[in-house]
């Protein structure tokens, strides 16, 4: 199946900068990228994904850019704040037709106030 | 109005014993997936099912088998629990195959002692 690799694996910024993930991927035929936050405690969820037909997608302060002749995607937080501290996941979609995602190993992101 | 939901939250047990989590989704999607997130907090595939097709991730073990008695619910039953299988348990579903949300629920905390 498809292997994620995902970098860093923690990463501490002060509030108002900006913060960088970056992912790898392994299946050159995935083609559905999403990104998930996960609280102390929570679940998982989606904070923003993107499809292998767009190079770059925006959100207000959450930005994901896709390569896929690299196969790495990155996710973009700018303006940080405390409240974004978390886990973050990145995934593929591996084509199988189950839409299974396989998962970065994640980054533990915290925005120092 | 919860989206997808499982029980128990927690779950405390003696090895060698048997043991079910339940999930529901009252989201009216096609498919739904169990994962497991270990102590590291890695989120692996264990199970994807869409209708009548199980697609099983090769590395789960054979004692681990999931169960839906129709499309809204994906139940997951171990058998002959193992210290190794103390993890959280996330159930998810979404709405079709290739490229879509995936939404999960709360998990459940597994303790084998």
């Amino acid at each position: 199946g498809e292997n994620v690799e995902q970098h860093p694996s923690t990463l501490s910024v002060q509030e108002g900068d900006s913060a960088v993930i970056k992912c790898t991927y392994s299946d050159s035929a995935s083609n559905y990228f999403p990104w998930y936050k996960q609280e102390l405690g929570k679940r998982p969820q989606l904070i923003i994904d993107i499809r292998s037909n767009v190079g770059e997608k925006k959100d207000q302060r959450i930005a994901v850019t896709l390569n896929k002749t690299a196969k790495h995607f990155s996710l973009h937080i700018t303006e940080t704040q405390p409240e974004d501290s978390a886990v973050y996941f990145c995934a593929a979609s591996d084509q199988t037709g189950a839409n299974n995602l396989f998962f970065g190993t994640g980054t533990r992101l915290t925005v120092i106030p | 109005d919860t989206a997808v939901s499982q029980t128990p939250k927690y779950l405390v047990t003696q090895m060698g014993n048997d043991k079910s989590i339940k999930c529901e989704q009252n989201l009216g999607h096609d498919t739904m997936y169990w994962y497991k997130q270990d102590s590291k907090k890695f989120l692996k595939i264990m199970f994807s099912y869409n209708n009548k097709e199980l697609i099983i991730n090769e590395t789960v073990p054979n004692r681990f088998s999931p169960k839906s008695p129709d499309k809204a619910h994906l139940n997951l039953h171990i058998n002959s629990l193992e210290l190794g299988d103390s993890a959280v348990y996330f159930c998810a579903s979404s709405q079709g195959q290739g490229g879509y949300e995936q939404y999960f629920g709360p998990g459940t905390r597994l303790t084998v002692t």
